[in-house]
């Protein structure tokens, strides 16, 4: 199946600085979703993005499919976007259940 | 609009004992899936509902059941738990294989 590689795993920020988080994957995909988990465990859909660029406030994505890559980018960082980010494209054939990486943890210090 | 909701939040069961998690989305969502969480491994699917009256394994069927009740709800069973499946499981839904997923909050199960 479809293997879901995340950058970086880990990451530590300063509030009011601003990170890129990389999603790479092994095929092509026709959607990709973003999920915040944050520190209450509750999974929260960020972007839904089969290609191209959303922005939402501070919170962008850009999917590049055909070079199977995804990036968030978060602008001036705040304490409550500490949490575990996750990228999941959908399975083969592109209409299967979302695999999901293993995400990358964001502590942002005031 | 309540969403994707799961019952119980916490349980804490003895090995061997049995226990059904049960999910309920208010979307009118035709799929529907169970995944489960554990430290360092992300998400991982446990088995999924593409329609109501269909189900279909997923990475981790071993030690579960599902039962697609009707379109609305999707419950997870485990018939005799083992302290392996100690996990917090995330019950989630789309309008199709292919659309926006929703989760609930999750149940954190312990087996002791």
């Amino acid at each position: 199946g479809i293997q879901v590689e995340q950058s970086p795993p880990d990451l530590i920020l300063q509030e009011g600085a601003n990170s890129t988080l990389r999603c790479n994957f092994s095929d092509s995909v026709n959607n990709l979703q973003w999920f915040h988990q944050n520190p209450w465990g509750q999974l929260i859909n960020l972007f839904y993005i089969p290609s191209g660029t959303k922005q939402n406030g501070r919170l962008s994505a850009t999917t590049v499919a055909t070079e199977r890559y995804s990036l968030l980018y978060i602008s001036s960082s705040q304490t409550t976007d500490s949490g575990v980010y996750f990228c999941a494209p959908p399975g083969p054939s592109g209409n299967t259940p979302l695999v999901f990486g293993k995400g990358t943890r964001l502590s942002v210090i005031a | 609009n309540a969403g994707v909701t799961q019952t119980p939040k916490f349980q804490v069961l003895k090995t061997g004992q049995s226990m059904t998690l049960q999910c309920a989305q208010d979307m009118n969502h035709n799929s529907m899936y169970w995944y489960r969480q554990d430290p360092g491994m992300g998400l991982r699917l446990i088995y999924y509902s593409a329609s109501e009256g269909t189900t279909d394994k997923g990475e981790v069927p071993n030690g579960y059941n599902v039962s697609r009740l009707n379109k609305r709800e999707f419950s997870l069973r485990l018939e005799s738990a083992a302290p392996s499946q100690t996990s917090v499981y995330f019950c989630a839904s789309s309008s199709s294989g292919a659309g926006e997923l929703f989760f609930g909050e999750g149940s954190r199960l312990t087996v002791l």
